[in-house]
């Protein structure tokens, strides 16, 4: 069985500029999250899809990040601009209903310069 | 809301010791919880979970876990370590009545050969 596939693994861009992160989660998943790791924390929750509708998002910075799922498959994580505070690791898991056991991928590791 | 708090940031043990890593919750309804563990250079990967019935959990590689409802607490214990087990460990709480899992902060565990 295929695990949940990110992309890029890493990213360096400059304050201001903007990136994209692309999550293909297990298929038949139902359910997608995005969280973000900062260096010496757990992982925070930024949004939770339930197949293409948001279900959570009150922990995503609306004013510079979004997030779509199109078609209840893949998902973009978005970021425009840039902070430097925004320098983390974005991971991706998916679960097949709900809050069973998430399968996460690899991580995009973020670096802003 | 619902938060989860790991005692120990960083532990240090010798191999065959015994380990404990505390997690205690805050939230006063029914909760499902989990350990999850990442290897260096891995993803974050399930340990142990609980949802209900016996609270004395057991999870992958001799882990086990007991959630005590009194103390909000879902402790992970290991009776003999081994070099294998270092890894980063994150306790994570889900409301039973939502899909959101919050993570703690994690503890990391480095084993001495």
């Amino acid at each position: 069985e295929a695990g949940v596939a990110q992309s890029p693994r890493y990213k360096i861009i400059e304050k201001r500029q903007s990136v994209a992160f692309w999550c293909n989660p297990i298929s038949g998943h139902a359910t997608l999250y995005w969280y973000q790791q900062i260096l010496g924390q757990g992982p925070k929750l930024l949004i939770q899809f339930q197949n293409n509708g948001v279900v959570d998002d009150s922990q995503l910075p609306k004013d510079r990040f979004s997030a779509e799922r199109l078609k209840g498959v893949d998902s973009t994580l978005k970021i425009q601009p840039a902070k430097l505070e925004d320098s983390a690791v974005y991971l991706c898991a998916s679960s097949f209903r709900g809050a069973g056991e998430l399968f996460f991928g690899e991580g995009s590791r973020l670096t802003v310069l | 809301a619902q938060s989860v708090s790991q005692h120990n940031h960083h532990v240090i043990l010798s191999e065959a010791a015994s380990l404990e890593l505390g997690c205690n919750y805050s939230y006063g309804g029914t909760v499902n919880l989990f350990w999850y563990v990442q290897y260096p250079g891995q993803h974050l990967q399930l340990l142990l979970k609980y949802f209900s019935g016996d609270p004395l959990v057991k999870g992958i590689k001799g882990f086990e876990a007991e959630f005590i409802k009194s103390k909000f607490s879902f402790n992970l214990r290991k009776p003999s370590v081994q070099w294998s087990d270092t890894a980063e460990y994150f306790c994570a709480v889900n409301a039973a009545r939502d899909d959101k899992i919050i993570f703690g902060k994690g503890t990391r565990l480095h084993i001495l050969p």
